[in-house]
């Protein structure tokens, strides 16, 4: 059974760089067919798509992120990776990571982690 | 960027009702919409994708239909455990995938 674990620290200072890692089990990451993807939701409201990643390292970026948001992934350890730089308050949330189909017309997400609370706060 | 609109954004029902959602897209994105419910301190669990699948586990009591713009999730029988937040997201045009502002269905 597939399973996704964020990890990463709870408590990021403004203008510092949130780092988060999901680690996949029960599944290789390297499997064709999906996209690791991120999403965060503020306390008490609602979902925003971060950005998705192939195996590959290919990534697609939600706009209104892009400029200070990287994805990566790590095959060998099967896990990837979300960078957010220059945090604000705005950018506390607890933060998914999700996976979804890479064939167009299917990419609804079907396995979700957890969620991690980062909290971004002097 | 295709924006969603989710209806109402509370929505008291007595268990064993019906529960209707709506969600809206601001331009057409043919059957590509999934719905999910959250319960809180949980993540998102995937109910319906294409507009009208169930997916896999999710009871018959839940429902989707809808294509275009206009969609409709419907609990036929509401259950103690389906008091939660629901959203729709769209997948037919990305980046960005978006989600709709969810609905609170809560016990009358």
């Amino acid at each position: 059974q597939l399973q996704l674990q964020e990890s990463g620290p709870g408590l990021v200072k403004p203008s510092e760089t949130l780092s988060l890692t999901c680690t996949v089990s029960g599944g290789s990451i390297s499997r064709s067919s999906f996209f690791w993807g991120w999403i965060r939701q503020p306390p008490g409201k609602g979902l925003e798509w971060i950005g998705s990643i192939y195996y590959t390292g290919s990534t697609y970026y939600n706009p209104s992120l892009k400029s200070r948001v990287t994805i990566s992934v790590d095959t060998s350890k099967n896990q990837f990776s979300l960078k957010v730089s220059s945090v604000t308050a705005a950018d506390t949330a607890v933060y998914y990571c999700a996976r979804h189909s890479e064939y167009s017309n299917s990419y609804y997400f079907d396995s979700w982690g957890q969620g991690a609370l980062v909290t971004v706060s002097s | 960027e295709i924006v969603m609109t989710q209806s109402p954004a509370t929505l008291s029902v007595s268990p064993g009702e019906r529960a209707t959602l709506s969600c809206r897209a601001s331009q057409s994105i043919s059957s590509n919409l999934a719905w999910y419910q959250q319960k809180p301190g949980q993540a998102p669990r995937l109910l319906i994708y294409g507009a009208s699948t169930r997916a896999t586990g999710i009871p018959a009591r839940f429902s989707g239909s809808g294509s275009g713009t206009e969609f409709t999730l419907t609990i036929s029988s509401l259950q103690s455990e389906d008091f939660a937040v629901y959203y729709c997201q769209q997948y037919n045009n990305w980046p960005p995938l978006t989600f709709g502002g969810g609905t609170k269905v809560e016990i009358k």
